[in-house]
């Protein structure tokens, strides 16, 4: 199935800076979702987006659903060794019930 | 409430042998959607059950199989294993369908 082009492909930070990433798409979608995965869990979702422009937070990270409804951003501040796993976005459309397509992650690490 | 489960946690089998999983989603949650997620291919879509009819299919072999029991609870089925079938089986439940409540997985190692 479609996925989606998430960057960066992997991160390695220090403890206490501020983490980007992105996910884009030639699709526009209805609902923008951000996932984390801890290894050998399932994703654990974090932070939904349903309208264009939107702006939602979630303690330390800030996701932003993009104008063109293309694209979606996550800022993680002042990051913590806890931080660490695999970021995932999901765009969700809705045609036969809703279909979500997954980007292809984004690793991070954060050294203490 | 309680998330979603998944049984078995993990799995071993053989080539050729035929395995079934367990997912029972958050309740209240109608619609139940399979993922295979692996190191290469990231997370995969099989299909999505929704009172107890498939509505939306991904593009695997006939050999993946699944169903929705009415209440809710949902099997995922793969026959003939194959090496290439070993991964992390994630089942996700959703109320309004716009948001996805993952399980924790199934790890099935195919030897």
């Amino acid at each position: 199935g479609q996925q989606l082009n998430q960057s960066p492909q992997s991160m390695f930070i220090q403890e206490g800076e501020d983490v980007s990433m992105n996910c884009t798409s030639s699709s526009i979608f209805n609902t923008w979702l951000w996932y984390k995965q801890d290894p050998g869990e399932g994703p654990v979702l974090l932070i939904a987006l349903y309208k264009a422009g939107e702006l939602t937070s979630n303690g330390r990270l800030t996701a932003q659903f993009g104008i063109t409804r293309k694209d979606s951003f996550l800022n993680i501040s002042a990051s913590i060794p806890s931080d660490v796993g695999i970021y995932f976005c999901a765009g969700v459309k809705t045609n036969t019930g809703n279909q979500f397509y997954f980007g292809t992650g984004t690793s991070l690490t954060v050294i203490p | 409430k309680a998330g979603v489960t998944q049984t078995p946690r993990y799995l071993i089998k053989t080539r050729g042998q035929q395995v079934t999983l367990s997912c029972s989603p958050i309740s209240g949650h109608r619609s139940v959607s399979w993922y295979q997620q692996t190191p290469g291919q990231g997370l995969q879509f099989l299909f999505e059950y929704f009172s107890e009819t498939q509505r939306n299919k991904g593009n695997f072999p006939g050999r993946f199989s699944g169903r929705q029991f009415s209440n809710s609870r949902s099997e995922m089925n793969v026959s003939t294993l194959e090496l290439g079938d070993s991964a992390l089986y994630l089942c996700a439940s959703s109320f309004n369908e716009k948001k996805q409540f993952f399980g924790p997985g199934t790890r099935l190692t195919v030897l």
